[in-house]
């Protein structure tokens, strides 16, 4: 079965432009996780969908922003682009929060982003 | 909130060593605790969970116990090989918002032969 895939693998853009950012998830899964990993971080929470509606957002600023297909899939934009968003994106899939879930996501290579 | 401190790396081992990483955790209710593995090059694996104290999660020889009392969930392996090197992250999700990780600065691996 495929994992989780990601794309583009990497992206090199300039301070001001805008970025989108593509994401499927495990056939089946229908929550969708976007993580920032700062060089030499841990992966830090963005955004949780779960059947197309924000179930959580970590501390970003409204430059982030990301939307969930009727087919699961999933794009983060990023408007405005500064220096400091340069890290690794990851996505992640389960198959949606239950109550007394475990919470264990399945993560895709991450789309690599540098911001010149 | 939550948070996870985990050990200062780089750690750097002989194989067929011992491992430990420490890792403890501050939470809300009754989490749920993770240890994931990023090789080079590529994205998080997991590598083995507990949802509940005194839980054992195992997984290619690696072995974590959830220590409430502790609030500590210690990653170890017996023997370390060469293709154990890699980056590892402890991560937690609580049951108040188990749509999300909150991970560990994460502690670089290196096994030499």
């Amino acid at each position: 079965d495929a994992g989780v895939t990601q794309s583009p693998t990497h992206l090199i853009k300039t301070r001001g432009q805008h970025v989108t950012l593509r994401c499927s998830p495990i056939s089946g899964h229908k929550s969708v996780s976007w993580y920032q990993q700062v060089l030499g971080q841990g992966p830090q929470f963005i955004f949780q969908y779960y059947e197309k509606e924000e179930r959580g957002r970590g501390n970003f600023p409204d430059r982030f922003s990301a939307r969930q297909f009727p087919n699961y899939s999933s794009e983060l934009n990023v408007n405005a682009l500064l220096l400091g968003d340069s890290a690794l994106y990851l996505c992640a899939s389960n198959e949606g929060a239950r109550v007394g879930g475990a919470g264990e996501q399945y993560f895709g290579p991450g789309t690599r982003l540098t911001v010149t | 909130g939550n948070s996870v401190t985990q050990m200062e790396g780089p750690v750097t081992l002989s194989e067929e060593a011992f491992l430990t990483i420490n890792c403890t955790y501050t939470a809300t209710g009754y989490p749920s605790l993770f240890w994931y593995v990023q090789y080079p090059g590529e994205g998080l694996q997991l590598l083995l969970k507990a949802t509940k104290a005194d839980d054992k999660g195992s997984n290619k020889g690696f072995e974590a116990t959830y220590r409430k009392e502790t609030t500590s969930f210690h990653l170890e392996k017996g023997s370390v090989q060469v293709s154990d090197s890699a980056v590892y992250f402890c991560a937690l999700s609580s049951g108040g918002s188990n749509y999300k990780l909150t991970f560990g600065k994460g502690t670089l691996l290196t096994v030499n032969p």
